[in-house]
């Protein structure tokens, strides 16, 4: 089974409106963090906006915020008022047992390629 | 800012030839991974270290690939003999350890292969 799950192959949205990329984790572990990564055409890849499972609140980095819902274990990735520039590929990632576990390693889905239409 | 350094960004080689490919951790990272991305596969951990140490290859070909890290500022990935199927990007990056477990890993800019 595949531990992150990003459903949506490519999005569309138009300039100055939000969008929502889908993230759906698979995990037993409880203790995780959950990662956003985006790859512009350049290649680089640019880390976003981090969630841990215990954290209360919905992460929030500027124009960017995560929909957590630990019950449905989903990440989504919001991003209000897009940009031109936000035309990109979007990673998702998982780093399990942390703070003592073992497993320091980062599972990636396979992503969602944006285009913000002008 | 800070940057993770891999050199070179391309490299064009033929079949059978070794390929080297080297990265420069954040200072004062004691994580480095070394990462494959291809169209089909995605996003792969090949290896990754933790101070100096190996601490997981399983998704590394273990008869061509080797990983080392020569010092804390050094990491290196080698494919001898290189294949067509290993054109992709590898990317390097770093990281802090377990106990900044909420600290991202920051990636290089990767290095484009093409084995002819």
């Amino acid at each position: 089974a595949q531990k992150i799950t990003q459903t949506q192959p490519g999005m569309f949205v138009q300039e100055k409106e939000a969008v929502t990329l889908d993230c759906t984790y698979d995990t037993s572990d409880p203790s995780y963090g959950l990662f956003w990564y985006k790859q512009p055409s350049s290649g680089e890849m640019i880390f976003l906006i981090y969630q841990g499972s215990y954290d209360q609140q919905n992460a929030t980095e500027g124009r960017y915020s995560l929909n957590f819902q630990k019950a449905r274990k989903s990440a989504n990735l919001v991003i209000s008022a897009s940009q031109l520039g936000d035309s990109a590929m979007y990673f998702c990632a998982m780093r399990e047992g942390f703070g003592g576990g073992s497993n320091y390693k980062l599972t990636f889905g396979k992503g969602t390629l944006l285009t913000v239409n002008p | 800012d800070a940057r993770v350094t891999q050199t070179p960004r391309h490299k064009v080689t033929e079949m059978g030839q070794e390929v080297t490919m080297r990265c420069q951790p954040i200072l004062g990272h004691n994580t480095v991974f070394w990462y494959r991305q291809t169209m089909m596969q995605g996003l792969e951990l090949l290896a990754y270290f933790r101070n100096r140490a190996p601490l997981d290859d399983s998704g590394m070909p273990k008869d061509r690939f080797s990983a080392e890290m020569p010092d804390a500022t050094l990491a290196t990935l080698k494919i001898q003999p290189s294949e067509p199927r290993d054109s992709a990007v590898y990317f390097c990056a770093s990281g802090l350890g377990q106990e900044y477990s909420n600290q991202p890993q920051h990636f290089g800019d990767g290095t484009r292969l093409s084995i002819l």
